[in-house]
């Protein structure tokens, strides 16, 4: 049974660059987060998509946008990247209508901005 | 505004022992707690859960105790093993909401 996957596990952008990050969910999983680490800090939620729809967001700018396929993968878009966008992205996803909270992560895309 | 403080960043414990992991919220109406595992290169994983309508979770070697009062959650892990180093997020949310905030993280080293 596979588990989250994430692509790319690494990459290198420069300032002003946009990124497309991409997460294939657990098997039988519909709903799809996504999370931002910083160095040091702890994971923090960017938004989640349900039915291929944004249902809910954190506290990020427009430049970050996200997008759900039919087969539940989803990808998550940054535009103009900045130097502070610099973190691990952790896609999560959870089998709804599961309420208990419990996220399953993947191992992240590890953004560098230069 | 930190909603969540996870005041020690670092734990050094003896194996054998007992860890105690802390983790302190603000906000009185989050009724869901959680904490994850996280080992390098891998992504965060999910250990115990409490509600607030319990005060005590227990699952195997991992008990998490929630003082609702003090607004304070801890993590018990005994006996302390090896594989348990790590870095430990406490993860706090509402029932029925996807969004989970987290903490800073503990990282727990166990010497051998």
């Amino acid at each position: 049974d596979a588990g989250v996957t994430q692509s790319p596990t690494h990459l290198i952008k420069t300032r002003g660059q946009q990124v497309t990050l991409r997460c294939s969910p657990k098997s039988g999983h519909d709903t799809v987060s996504w999370y931002q680490q910083a160095l040091g800090q702890g994971p923090q939620f960017i938004f989640q998509y349900y039915e291929e729809e944004e249902r809910q967001r954190g506290n990020f700018p427009d430049r970050f946008s996200g997008h759900q396929f039919p087969n539940y993968s989803s990808e998550l878009n940054v535009n103009a990247l900045l130097l502070g966008d610099s973190a691990l992205y952790l896609c999560a996803s959870r089998m709804t209508p599961e309420q208990t909270g419990e996220l399953f992560f993947g191992e992240g895309s590890r953004l560098t901005v230069l | 505004d930190q909603q969540v403080k996870q005041n020690s960043p670092s734990l050094s414990v003896q194996e054998g022992r007992i860890s105690i992991l802390n983790c302190d919220y603000t906000n009185s109406m989050f009724d869901y707690f959680l904490w994850y595992k996280k080992y390098p290169a891998e992504g965060p994983t999910f250990l115990i859960s409490i509600s607030s309508i319990k005060d005590k979770n227990e699952d195997g070697r991992f008990t998490v105790f929630l003082n609702k009062s003090a607004k304070h959650l801890s993590l018990h892990i005994v006996p302390s093993q090896p594989g348990d180093s790590a870095v430990y997020f406490c993860g706090i949310s509402n029932f029925g909401n996807e969004k989970l905030t987290f903490g800073t993280g503990t990282r727990l080293t166990i010497i051998p």
